[in-house]
C-alpha cells in the first residue's frame, strides 16, 4: 500500500476554507484517495473519496492532480464542529482485500478556533 | 437504519485477564473488521471476518482472536492482556461484494489495562 505524509496539525478560524494536502508518492495505478474523519473518543467517518481530478460532495471537496502523487481535501467555511483529526489513506479500495484492510497514518489534528 | 454497534463502551481489566469485545455491523453488511488504536495514533487494522471466517490479519500475535457469527456480528477476544493492549478498539463493517461503499466504523470500545 501507498505510504502517505500529512501534516501533523493545522489551525484555522471559523469560516475559512482549510486545505489539508497528502503526499502520496508512491501511488499505484488501481489506487484510489480515501479521506476519514474523526472526532474524540468516536470512530473514523467517511468523508470522501476520488481516483482523478476533484470530487465534491455536502461537505468536501478533494482535488487530485493529473500525477496523483498528491491530493488536497477541502473544507468550506469551517466551523467549531469540524475540530478532529482527518485521515488521509490510499489503496486500492475496491478490492475487497485492500477495502476491508484500512492502512492508516497518523492523520492531521484541525483545530478550529472562533 | 443503526449503524455499527459497540459493547461495551469502556472495559477495564488488569494483566493477565481475558477480554471480549462485541460488535453488531450496520444492517445490510456481511464483513467485518477490527482495528486497534493507541491514544494519539491512527487505527491499525487486526483482522477481518467475512462468512464466519478469518480472512486477513495485521501484524497482531495469537492472543487476539475473533468470531463471526451466522448474524454477521463479531468478537473480538484478546488473552494474557498487556498494559500495551490499552486502547480504542474499533469495529467497521461493509458489504464484502459493494465495492463502491467504504467501511462504516462504530465508536469503539475504550479498554484499559490497569
Amino acid at each position: 500500500l501507498a505510504k502517505t505524509t500529512q501534516p501533523i496539525s493545522m489551525d484555522s478560524y471559523e469560516g475559512q476554507e482549510v486545505n489539508i494536502t497528502c503526499s502520496h508518492n508512491n501511488i499505484a495505478t488501481n489506487d484510489y484517495i480515501t479521506w476519514y474523519q474523526q472526532f474524540p473518543s468516536q470512530g473514523p467517518r467517511f468523508i470522501i473519496q476520488g481516483y482523478k481530478t476533484k470530487v465534491t460532495n455536502e461537505v468536501a471537496s478533494l482535488f487530485i492532480p493529473a500525477d496523483r502523487k498528491s491530493s488536497t481535501l477541502s473544507l468550506p467555511r469551517v466551523s467549531l464542529s469540524d475540530t478532529a483529526v482527518y485521515y488521509c489513506l490510499v489503496g486500492d479500495m475496491r478490492n475487497n482485500n485492500a477495502g476491508n484492510m484500512l492502512t492508516f497514518g497518523g492523520g492531521t489534528r484541525l483545530m478550529v478556533k472562533p | 437504519d443503526a449503524g455499527v454497534t459497540q459493547s461495551p463502551t469502556h472495559l477495564i481489566k488488569t494483566r493477565g485477564q481475558q477480554v471480549t469485545l462485541r460488535c453488531s455491523p450496520k444492517s445490510g453488511h456481511d464483513t467485518v473488521s477490527w482495528y486497534q488504536q493507541a491514544l494519539g495514533q491512527g487505527p491499525q487494522f487486526i483482522f477481518q471476518y467475512y462468512e464466519e471466517e478469518e480472512r486477513q490479519r495485521g501484524n497482531f500475535p495469537d492472543r487476539f482472536s475473533g468470531h463471526q457469527f451466522p448474524n454477521y456480528s463479531s468478537e473480538l477476544n484478546v488473552n494474557a492482556l498487556l498494559l500495551g493492549d490499552s486502547a480504542l478498539y474499533l469495529c467497521a463493517s461493509r458489504i464484502f461484494r459493494d465495492r463502491k461503499q467504504p467501511q462504516h466504523f462504530g465508536d469503539g470500545t475504550r479498554l484499559s489495562i490497569l
